[in-house]
């Protein structure tokens, strides 16, 4: 299995909040990935990095931020959860370019009442 | 633009029995990797299978093989004696070999569902 982690990998939380979702990964991977999921359905992207210090928006315009302080840490921030961020939040890495595989996490399941 | 087609939303199998999932893609690059990922259900997304593009010779590992047709851009997973545990949506996925460039098109997954 990938070391790539995950949490929480379930959260309940009122509108309004402020959430942080963590990943975490040992592979000492350059690139990470953040995908948001909606049930049985496909992935988007939604943030990428390629490094520390690096960030970029992905293909789905998305009200969260991220981080990449350290190599291993790509924490994802709402910090005012609405009903329409209720969805499955999937962190991933890959080391290119060469051998091409991404490793995911277990993901995060984020309901927002 | 790169896109990938996944035109079958769910299949059924019989235990024991092949299925073959098909995916198709759009690309004006010579040079790419082809990924099949399983999704089990509540569990970790894993890769099944990968191609890359300049190698002829269709990728296999055990009972999962690949049909990669490079000019008519079709990309399908066959799954030989299939087992209650193959049963996950299954994505197929895209991305570029050209260096500076990770990321990767996924097409929207076919459920599998493995009948006893």
């Amino acid at each position: 299995e990938a070391d790539i982690y995950q949490t929480p990998r379930y959260l309940v939380i009122g509108t309004g909040k402020k959430i942080t979702l963590e990943c975490s990964q040992t592979m000492g991977h350059d690139k990470m990935y953040w995908y948001q999921q909606d049930p049985g359905m496909e992935l988007h992207l939604i943030h990428y990095s390629y490094g520390v210090n690096s960030t970029e928006k992905g293909d789905l315009s998305s009200e969260s931020t991220v981080s990449r302080i350290r190599t291993e840490h790509f924490p994802l921030t709402l910090e005012s959860a609405r009903p329409s961020h209720t969805s499955q939040y999937l962190c991933a890495s890959s080391v290119g370019p060469n051998t091409g595989e991404l490793f995911f996490g277990e993901g995060s399941r984020l309901t927002v009442l | 633009a790169q896109t990938v087609t996944q035109s079958q939303p769910e299949m059924s199998v019989q235990e024991a029995e092949t299925v073959t999932l098909s995916c198709t893609y759009d690309t004006s690059e010579s040079d790419y990797y082809l990924f099949w990922y399983k999704q089990p259900p509540s569990r970790q997304m894993i890769l099944v299978i990968r191609q890359e593009a300049y190698k002829q010779q269709n990728a296999t590992e055990n009972r999962f093989s690949v049909n990669f047709q490079k000019a008519a851009k079709s990309f399908s997973l066959k799954i030989s004696d299939s087992q209650l545990g193959d049963a996950a949506m299954y994505f197929c996925a895209y991305r570029r070999i050209t260096s500076g460039t990770y990321k990767y098109i996924f097409g929207t997954g076919t459920r599998l569902k493995v009948l006893a």
